[in-house]
């Protein structure tokens, strides 16, 4: 299965802890974007990343959250110091961008991050 | 104005009957457009993209664009009790895609 991977599924954090949600792209995409989901709300754009390189953050909280997407290895979001309102659904996605720009992305099943 | 629009619902439909969602966005720069299904506790999956003017068929879908109004449609021929889902309508700006908040659709047995 040649699927976008997500792990941990699910993720139980307690105020101040760190957490690493990881992502590792469809099979042949090099193109990857972070997605928060809160209940009853729509999908929100926070990063879009190729290797080694951020290409858009600007749905990144400024502070305690980063990205990577290292040459080897999966996509890392990270948040720092977690508070309640982190408590989201996190979806990766990535895409294979073709000549024209015209792309679709490819879902992982996301991490169900839990702030106690 | 929201960049992505969709009306919330839920949009009640019969089985059988065909269901419409609609979607309009803001940005007329936009040149690609999907539709995802979302089910409740699961990640959106695509069912349908749409980059030209008109219609685009797959199976019982239907995509509708129509750039001069900025409005992008998903029509569900035969609906089922399994379509019943929360269809997402999304829009390229730029290097991303922005989402609607998506319509919930409840197919009645």
């Amino acid at each position: 299965n040649a699927g976008v991977m997500q792990n941990p599924r699910h993720l139980v954090r307690r105020r101040g802890q760190e957490a690493r949600l990881r992502c590792s792209p469809m099979k042949g995409h090099s193109h990857v974007y972070w997605y928060r989901q809160l209940p009853e709300e729509g999908l929100k754009f926070m990063v879009y990343l190729q290797k080694e390189n951020i290409i858009d953050e600007s749905g990144m909280p400024k502070e305690r959250f980063s990205a990577e997407f290292p040459k080897e290895g999966p996509s890392i979001l990270r948040i720092q110091q977690v508070v309640r309102g982190d408590s989201a659904a996190y979806f990766c996605a990535s895409s294979l961008l073709t000549g024209t720009g015209n792309y679709e992305q490819y879902f992982g099943p996301g991490t169900r991050l839990t702030v106690t | 104005q929201k960049e992505v629009e969709q009306n919330s619902g839920p949009l009640s439909v019969p089985e059988g009957a065909i269901a419409s969602l609609n979607c309009t966005y803001s940005d007329r720069g936009s040149q690609s457009f999907f539709w995802y299904r979302q089910y409740s506790g699961k990640s959106p999956e695509l069912i349908m993209f749409i980059y030209s003017n008109g219609d685009k068929e797959d199976g019982r879908f239907t995509a509708q664009l129509n750039k001069a109004s900025q409005y992008v449609s998903l029509l569900i021929r035969d609906s089922q009790p399994s379509d019943s889902a929360t269809y997402l309508c999304a829009v390229n700006r730029d290097d991303k895609i922005i989402f609607g908040k998506g319509t919930r659709l409840h197919i009645l047995p």
